[in-house]
């Protein structure tokens, strides 16, 4: 049974700020792995998604990388804007998702 | 080109009433999947679709849950009786292909079962 884990559960950053997230899982036969955002009251909005044969994904100020063989993704948002105050979210695809609790981050104005 | 659309977007119902949620998919999207996030919870599989055919409803919690996607098109969950544990949110989501091709996400019903 694929198990998902985010660290840290929250962040409270700066406006400015880098913010990196942690994700990892304990089954390495992935397809891939996508990141998701959810504002309160909304639905998931798709970040990234990686294959499982590729290292890292770009998506302007988003960058994700993962290390299938050791489970881990991270999530990297560079300067960091009140705006990207959210619950992000890592679900791994082994033929259907499998959800972290998520990280809730607060950039601070 | 529209998202997955997802109606109600809340539901407030008694204890053994019945509930129906609706989950309209992205159009050409063959895979359709059903989560649910109960309070305090990771998000959690339910079932998936390939076009009309259930292909995994192992998430699915017990036989008050019913799923259907009458061709290949719509998909209906329905609730019957709710029981106060089934309060949460269920999400919706569709796929181009099982594996490889990102999901997308409606914006859920909120089911609180009083």
């Amino acid at each position: 049974k694929q198990e998902v884990t985010q660290i840290p559960a929250a962040l409270s950053v700066p406006e400015g700020e880098n913010l990196v997230l942690n994700c990892s899982f304990t089954d390495s036969a992935i397809y891939n792995l996508q990141w998701f955002r959810q504002d309160p009251g909304k639905g998931l909005t798709s970040l990234l998604l990686i294959q499982s044969s590729q290292r890292e994904q770009t998506s302007g100020r988003l960058n994700a990388s993962l290390d299938k063989s050791s489970g881990r993704s991270t999530l990297y948002i560079a300067a960091s804007q009140p705006g990207d105050s959210a619950t992000y979210l890592c679900a791994v695809n082994d033929y259907k998702l499998s959800f972290g609790a998520g990280t809730t981050v607060t950039v601070r104005a | 080109e529209a998202g997955v659309t997802q109606f109600p977007s809340h539901s407030v119902i008694e204890k053994g009433q019945t509930v129906t949620l609706r989950c309209d998919p992205i159009s050409g999207h063959d895979n359709l999947y059903w989560y649910r996030r109960v309070m305090g919870k990771e998000i959690k599989f339910l079932l998936h679709f390939v076009k009309e055919s259930k292909q995994d409803e192992s998430g699915m919690p017990n036989n008050r849950f019913l799923a259907e996607r009458t061709g290949g098109t719509y998909s209906t969950l329905k609730v019957q009786p709710a029981e106060l544990e089934d309060s949460g949110v269920y999400f919706c989501a569709s796929s181009l292909d099982r594996g490889y091709s990102p999901l997308h996400f409606g914006n859920g019903t909120r089911l609180t079962v009083t």
